[in-house]
């Protein structure tokens, strides 16, 4: 069954750690893409990834970093230079001849 | 600036009571319009992508419409599972990443 699996679920954090969210997808998709969710706000981007060892600043791409080392992963972490980590962060992928995104699950990352 | 809105944030209709959203554009050379189902807590559904002026695309009780300004989610007679946040989102000119709006949260109660 393909698609995208992001992991955990539900992360809990302290305040100064840095975390780092998982991202898999088996579509054999070539561009993937990290966005923030926060309520009452569109999908905001953190950082995308065209091609395997090239990925480009979002919007909010200030106190995350990304590695895209294989085709099928893009982790996400969030540093401690992030104000404001508390959110809701969705994970997508495309197909390199579509602009169709398709996401995973999600992550609700808390930090106190 | 590429900008994508929609109106209105929230639409509480009873079952059965046909009604539209709709997502208004400035995206600079839109590449394609996107209509996303998202329930709560879970990641966007894809529902659409509408690329040209006129097109139209149906989906059992959803049909989404496009003009040069501005995209329709038509709803007809609505079920209690249809209620969700809708998004809309476009692609511009330079493709490198959708453009959302904040979504549209619709009730629909029987």
């Amino acid at each position: 069954d393909g698609g995208i699996t992001q992991s955990p679920k539900y992360l809990f954090r302290k305040e100064g750690q840095n975390v780092t969210l998982s991202c898999e997808q088996n579509l054999n998709h070539d561009a993937m893409y990290w966005y923030r969710q926060d309520p009452g706000q569109g999908l905001r981007l953190i950082y995308y990834s065209q091609i395997v060892n090239d990925f480009q600043k979002g919007d909010i791409a200030e106190g995350y970093s990304v590695s895209r080392e294989k085709k099928e992963s893009f982790p996400l972490t969030v540093t401690s230079a992030q104000k404001n980590p508390t959110a809701f962060y969705l994970c997508a992928s495309t197909a390199g001849d579509s602009y169709e995104q398709y996401f995973g699950p999600g992550t609700r990352l808390t930090v106190t | 600036e590429d900008q994508v809105t929609q109106s209105p944030e929230a639409l509480r209709l009873q079952e059965g009571e046909s009604s539209s959203l709709n997502c208004s554009y400035t995206v600079s050379g839109l590449r394609g319009l996107f209509w996303y189902r998202q329930d709560p807590g879970k990641g966007p559904e894809f529902l659409f992508t509408l690329y040209s002026a006129g097109e139209e695309k149906e989906k059992e009780r959803l049909k989404a419409t496009l003009t040069k300004k501005e995209s329709f989610l038509h709803i007809t007679a609505p079920k209690p599972e249809d209620s969700a946040t809708y998004l809309c989102a476009g692609f511009n000119q330079a493709g490198t990443a959708l453009i959302f709006g904040k979504g549209t949260t619709l009730s629909v109660s029987s």
